[in-house]
């Protein structure tokens, strides 16, 4: 399996402009989670999808951030207008269920977010 | 609620030393523990985990951790440290019951030559 895949992995751009994530996460994991790392902040977990059902977005930090997830193979984290203070690494994990033995995280290589 | 500690910022020391990373946790049941590592401009990585059973888990590249139920503690320990152990290291809990994960403010490791 090639991993959770994101992209872009680098992405600048200007104050007020809408930024689109993307996370494809490693086939038949059924558990999404978007995380956002600063060196002020450390990791935060956003929000969490099981079976492409959001279940937390208790983390979001406001209405200018949205995630979806159509299907299984595919999820997007939007920030409509963004803001310099969300410039971060944005990183995608995938899990599955205990029963299917799988309790860890399998973190995607993130995407680096600068606005200006 | 959950919560991880992770003590000290940073930790150093001398390569072919023993090393230790610290971790405290709090859990309102049974936890699932967690250490991953993070190299720069990387995801974290998994390292190693704690379920059940033997106190004592061995992961990847040499790493284990040791489960003390007592002292709310999952230090994670390598025998013998490598340059290229130097990395960004996060101990992580989730409550046995939730599929959410805590982290914590993680621990830079330096392995000096």
């Amino acid at each position: 399996d090639a991993g959770v895949i994101q992209s872009p992995r680098h992405e600048v751009t200007e104050m007020g402009q809408e930024v689109t994530l993307r996370c494809k996460p490693i086939s038949g994991h059924d558990y999404l989670f978007w995380y956002r790392q600063t060196m002020m902040r450390g990791l935060e977990l956003l929000i969490y999808f099981n079976n492409n059902v959001p279940i937390d977005d208790s983390g979001m930090p406001e209405d200018r951030f949205s995630a979806k997830m159509p299907n299984a193979s595919f999820s997007t984290l939007k920030i409509q207008p963004s803001e310099p203070r969300d410039s971060a690494v944005y990183f995608c994990a995938s899990s599955s269920h205990p029963g299917q033995g799988v309790y860890e995280q399998y973190f995607g290589p993130g995407t680096r977010l600068t606005v200006t | 609620a959950q919560s991880v500690a992770q003590p000290e910022d940073q930790v150093n020391v001398a390569e072919g030393n023993p090393l230790t990373v610290k971790c405290t946790y709090s859990v309102s049941g049974n936890p699932y523990l967690f250490w991953y590592v993070q190299y720069p401009n990387r995801g974290l990585q998994f390292l190693l985990k704690y379920i059940t059973g033997d106190n004592l888990v061995k992961g990847s590249y040499g790493f284990e951790a040791e489960f003390n139920k007592s002292q709310t503690s999952f230090h994670l320990k390598k025998p013998s440290a490598l340059v290229s152990d130097s990395a960004l290291y996060f101990c992580a809990v989730r409550d046995r019951g939730y599929q959410k994960v805590t982290f914590g403010t993680g621990t830079k490791l330096q392995v000096i030559p």
